[in-house]
């Protein structure tokens, strides 16, 4: 079966880094996404990979290993609003999203 | 403000009971999705439109239908409404294929809650 995963819940301090990890099993590879969720919002478009390296953007970061199937998420100089999950996707070789349950991303002051 | 609209924001619904949920997007997006996202669970597909006039099947169609009549509008019927449809349901679109180099774009989701 297709599987992706994330932790469920991190946790890290105003003004540091966090790394959000995805690891994916899926019948084919068309690129990775990764998506915010604010508690009681939509999610909306961070990031797209579909070949290996990290992109970069702005305080926000994606790395992809497809040989791994391994993505991550890197937050820096972390901020209070950023406080929310983080959702990665895999588009499979039907071109079907697949979507992790989610991480919740806590920011203690 | 372009963008999806759903409505309404959130309802409470008796089972057995029919019910439609509106989507309404003024991007001209050929692509139309409607997710369903519960506690725990990734979000999961119930039913796409690749463009105006077509439909398809996701993951979780069971229960659903939809329509498309025109580019801007997908709406999500409930024929029946049982317990287990109680969910956050979101529509989003994008311009291109599923999964394309194109992201989603989602609206605010309708909470349901079918007692």
């Amino acid at each position: 079966g297709q599987n992706i995963d994330q932790p469920t819940e991190m946790t890290a301090t105003e003004g540091a880094i966090v790394q959000i990890n995805c690891t994916y099993q899926t019948s084919g590879f068309n690129g990775l996404f990764w998506y915010q969720q604010h508690a009681g919002e939509a999610p909306t478009f961070l990031s797209y990979n579909v070949l290996d390296g990290l992109e970069e953007k702005g305080r926000f970061s994606s790395f992809l290993s497809r040989s791994k199937g391994y993505s991550y998420l890197l937050l820096k100089e972390l901020q209070m609003k950023d406080s929310a999950s983080y959702l990665c996707a895999v588009s499979d070789s039907n071109y079907q999203l697949i979507w992790g349950a989610g991480t919740k991303l806590i920011i203690k002051p | 403000t372009a963008g999806i609209t759903q409505a309404p924001t959130s309802q409470i619904l008796a089972a057995g009971r029919s019910m439609t949920l509106r989507c309404t997007q003024d991007m001209r997006h050929n692509a139309m999705y409607w997710y369903r996202q519960d506690l725990g669970l990734g979000l999961r597909l119930i039913h796409y439109s690749n463009t105006a006039g077509t439909t398809g099947k996701g993951e979780v169609p069971d229960g659903y239908s939809v329509s498309r009549a025109n580019t801007d509008d997908f709406p999500l019927t409930l024929a029946s409404a049982v317990p287990s449809q109680t969910s956050v349901y979101f529509c989003a679109s994008s311009d291109g294929g599923q999964g394309a180099e194109s992201p989603l774009h989602f609206g605010n989701g309708t909470r349901l809650t079918v007692t």
